[in-house]
């Protein structure tokens, strides 16, 4: 099984500041690592695919960065509809399964 | 446009079983390399990857739920449901079906549209 962990759980920043977001593999999944925002009461919203790629409408502030074993999702100028909770998955592993981390809380300082 | 809707009863009791629908629109089940996944999320807490349904009826499960699982396709109704059997208050949760896109690579899945999500407590 493949542990996933994000870091720090809770995230204090400024609107309009840049916000790094980590999240570790207990092993190797290679870049099949997506991102993904949720607001509060709303459903889970994929950001980033590939480690890389952003989904299909996702603005350009949002970045992802990372293989094997280290992630970064980072948002380079925080706007208001950006504080939520989020969460990494891997897709990498035999027999494939999904597993997510137990997400970080973007908060405003 | 993709959107997905789940639906089912909103309480059980412990040790019933759980039988949930995902009624979705816009894409088929029978496109080669779709799927439509099921996770859960526990009031306050992280998301859980359950169970996933591919076009050609390949399923994959997780394991540690795995003997309690079972997911099956309607592709003429564009439904997916899932049972999950023996329920305990534990399983109390917001269940998620979702899409799986064709894109992704082989065998492995993320998500790329969700459902609306249909809360389930478990209590006696």
């Amino acid at each position: 099984e493949i542990v996933m962990t994000q870091i720090p759980a809770t995230l204090s920043v400024s609107p309009g500041e840049r916000a790094t977001l980590s999240c570790r593999a207990s092993q190797s999944v290679g870049s099949n690592l997506a991102w993904y925002q949720q607001r509060p009461g709303q459903s889970p919203r994929l950001l980033i695919y590939g480690a890389s790629t952003r989904a299909t409408g996702i603005p350009g502030r949002f970045s992802g960065s990372g293989s094997g074993t280290q992630f970064t999702l980072t948002i380079s100028s925080l706007q208001s509809e950006d504080f939520a909770v989020y969460y990494c998955q891997q897709y990498n592993n035999w027999p494939p399964e999904a597993s997510f981390g137990q997400g970080t809380k973007l908060e405003i300082k | 446009q993709i959107t997905l809707k789940e639906s089912g009863p909103a309480l059980v009791k412990p040790t019933q079983t759980l039988t949930l629908t995902c009624t979705f629109s816009g894409f088929s089940l029978s496109t080669v390399g779709v799927g439509v996944g099921w996770i859960r999320q526990p009031p306050g807490k992280a998301l859980e990857w359950l169970a996933l349904i591919y076009w050609d009826d390949d399923k994959r499960y997780s394991p540690s739920l795995r003997s309690r699982l079972t997911v099956t396709k309607d592709t003429s109704k564009n439904q997916v449901v899932l049972v999950m059997t023996n329920m305990d208050p534990v399983d109390t949760a917001t269940y998620y079906c979702a899409h799986r896109p064709p894109s992704a690579p082989s065998l492995k899945y993320y998500f790329d549209s969700w459902g609306q999500g249909t809360l389930v407590t478990v209590s006696s």
